[in-house]
């Protein structure tokens, strides 16, 4: 069974510092990783989504790096911003058809 | 802009009641799915659909129902079997092909009052 884990469940950061965020999975054999971001009462924002033959996806500010083998991602932040505060979670498609596993997200505070 | 329109936002519920949660979808996607997020135990699924008119239980579906008349749309129904007393419900989509990736609705924060 597919466990996603993501360590720390919550962090705080001065703004403008460069973050990473981690997320872990059991089963490597995946088809896909998702970033998102929720904001609170809100619905999940896709951010990335890295396609199992990747290894990154950029989007601005936003890096996610993917390593199958040591069934790693990492979602970078580059000079954070308040607007950034949310809960960051990955969802990972392995095992089936569209067989997704989240992970319960870690929760982000940058400070102004 | 194509998206997820979840309705009502907010939804609150009498003890005994059946309620239903519209998910409405113009991405043109054929798969559905329904999440409820717990705190602490993240996204679990209730029900999903892969083509109108198929449905298929999720891991905590007792206490739900769905249907898929249309490919747009995948309504939940709440029936009063489920006793939580608050709970927020995510409907999602997905294009058809495996690692399409998901797109979400803004939720629906249901009530028991």
């Amino acid at each position: 069974k597919q466990e996603v884990t993501q360590i720390p469940a919550a962090l705080s950061v001065p703004e403008g510092e460069n973050l990473v965020l981690n997320c872990s999975f059991t089963d490597s054999a995946i088809y896909n990783l998702q970033w998102f971001r929720q904001d609170p009462g809100k619905g999940l924002t896709s951010l990335l989504l890295i396609q199992s033959s990747q290894r990154e996806q950029t989007s601005g500010r936003l890096n996610a790096s993917l390593d199958k083998s040591s069934g790693r991602s990492t979602l970078y932040i580059a000079a954070s911003q308040p607007g950034d505060s949310a809960t960051y979670l990955c969802a990972v498609e392995a095992g089936g058809y569209q067989k997704v596993t989240f992970g319960t997200g870690t929760k982000l505070q940058v400070i102004p | 802009d194509g998206g997820i329109t979840q309705s009502p936002k907010y939804l609150f519920r009498k003890e005994g009641q059946n309620v239903t949660l519209s998910c409405e979808q113009n991405l043109n996607h054929d798969a559905m799915y329904w999440y409820r997020q717990d705190p602490g135990q993240g996204l679990r699924l209730i029900y999903y659909s892969q083509i109108v008119n198929d449905f298929q239980k999720g891991d905590i579906a007792e206490g739900y129902s769905v249907s898929r008349e249309k490919k747009e749309s995948f309504p939940l129904t709440v029936t009063s079997a489920q006793k939580n007393p608050t709970d927020f419900y995510l409907c999602a989509s997905c294009p058809q092909i495996t690692g399409g990736g998901y797109t979400f609705g803004s939720g629906t924060r249901l009530t028991v009052v």
